[in-house]
């Protein structure tokens, strides 16, 4: 079974640019969740969707928004960037979320540099 | 709120030391506890996991923890290193009932050859 997969890879912007990242979770995975990870602060919960749904959201500003496809795809946009936004985002996908044995596995992450 | 705490940020060992990386989380109710590693270039994986039952855990590689209600840890262990084992180390937590998983901060964990 494939895992999760994130496009693209590697991502140079400059600030006051926008970006849109792509997670494809792995097959009949219908939650999926975004992180931030950066030097020193660990894995920062962004969102989770499921169903489409927002179902629960981080500390973020709201220039970070994401959006779930009926595929169980997600994407997830930043607007206006800024330096500190430079980081390794996170996709991670479980089976629904509720489940007591529910367990999330995760992508190799974008790497967004901001200039 | 839910949180967890990892207390080892850096941790240097030789080969065939024993580890012990800390992690504590704060939850009112029943949990879910996971470690996850990071080897260097490469993605989270999971190591282990601990939903109900023996409080003693034995994930891949060698790697065990023990979830220990009383004092809210969950710390894992590994009785011989190896210098394939330089990663950082990641603790979370999931309440149950709830969609949330909460990482600690990752411990760093560089072994000698």
């Amino acid at each position: 079974k494939a895992g999760v997969t994130q496009t693209p890879r590697y991502l140079i912007k400059t600030r006051g640019q926008q970006v849109t990242l792509s997670c494809s979770p792995i097959s009949g995975h219908r939650s999926v969740s975004w992180y931030q990870q950066t030097p020193g602060q660990g894995l920062q919960f962004l969102f989770e969707y499921f169903s489409e749904t927002q179902r629960n959201k981080g500390n973020f500003p709201g220039r970070f928004s994401g959006r779930q496809f009926s595929n169980s795809r997600s994407e997830m946009n930043v607007s206006t960037l800024e330096l500190g936004d430079s980081a390794l985002y996170l996709c991670a996908s479980s089976l629904a979320g509720l489940a007591s044995t529910d367990t999330q596995y995760f992508g190799p992450g974008t790497r967004l540099t901001v200039l | 709120a839910q949180s967890v705490s990892q207390h080892n940020h850096h941790v240097i060992l030789s080969e065939a030391a024993s580890l012990e990386l800390g992690c504590n989380y704060s939850y009112g109710g029943t949990v879910n506890l996971f470690w996850y590693v990071q080897y260097p270039g490469q993605h989270l994986q999971l190591l282990l996991k601990y939903f109900s039952g023996d409080p003693l855990v034995k994930g891949i590689k060698g790697f065990e923890a023990e979830f220990i209600k009383s004092k809210f840890s969950f710390n894992l262990r590994k009785p011989s290193v190896q210098w394939s084992d330089t990663a950082e180390y990641f603790c979370a937590s999931r309440g149950s009932g709830t969609y949330k998983y909460i990482f600690g901060t990752g411990t760093r964990l560089k072994v000698l050859a």
